[in-house]
């Protein structure tokens, strides 16, 4: 079983809608979750991070942590067409200092 | 903003040939990290490394991959031999810390080298 688990995707959407970008995990010493952003051939840009269950707010941004299943979601609301890029989850143990990413989740907005 | 920067951006080697990829870490950052994502798949960790030490790395990196801060400023991933399977993105990562709090966890990646393998 893979320790993270991300739906590559394509994801297509019209401009406005809102995205859901979800993440599973096996490992339950996983207490630090991140998104990042990946344009093609770019490295990672972080968009959020967060440690505790429940929702996280920025802008159009809503990051969800659910411990207890062992899932995370990265919610865009009024998605634009600059959104459009690999969405990428990350999780780490609060020791140690690896971070295990999903495989990313390509996103295109439609204008 | 602060950022992480890395050069080459890309750089093309023979197979068997040694590389040294460059990175400038955050300034007042104390981790550092390499990763590398070869084409269509995940990002992987590759090593960390903190005060002078390798402090983690994963089972990629073998005997092939050093890593070395050579002065205040850089931090660097040699591979001595190169091979094909070696060819992807390679990026450098760094944090404040790597224990709580999360906000001086996070880390901030460069743009990343593009290694091809010929």
């Amino acid at each position: 079983q893979k320790e993270v688990e991300q739906d590559p995707g394509p994801l297509s959407v019209p401009e406005g809608a809102i995205v859901s970008l979800n993440c599973t995990y096996s490992n339950s010493a996983f207490q630090y979750f991140m998104w990042y952003r990946q344009y093609s051939r770019k490295g990672p840009e972080l968009l959020m991070y967060t440690y505790s269950s429940g929702n996280k707010e920025d802008g159009r941004f809503t990051a969800q942590v659910d411990k207890s299943s062992k899932y995370i979601s990265l919610f865009i609301r009024d998605s634009q067409p600059s959104d459009s890029a690999t969405y990428l989850c990350a999780m780490k143990e609060t020791s140690g200092s690896r971070l295990t990413f999903g495989e990313g989740t390509q996103l295109t907005v439609n204008p | 903003e602060p950022e992480v920067t890395q050069t080459p951006s890309h750089q093309v080697t023979q197979m068997g040939q040694e590389v040294i990829l460059r990175c400038v870490p955050i300034s007042n950052h104390l981790y550092f990290y390499w990763y590398r994502q070869i084409l269509g798949q995940k990002v992987e960790f590759l090593v960390s490394f903190y005060n002078n030490e390798i402090s983690e790395k994963s089972e990629i990196f073998d005997d092939q991959f050093s890593v070395e801060r050579p002065d205040g400023s850089n931090f660097t991933l040699k591979i001595r031999s190169t091979k094909l399977e070696d060819s992807a993105m390679y990026f450098c990562a760094s944090s404040e810390v790597t224990g709580p709090p999360l906000a001086k966890n996070i880390q901030y990646f460069g743009a990343g080298t593009r290694l091809s393998v010929l």
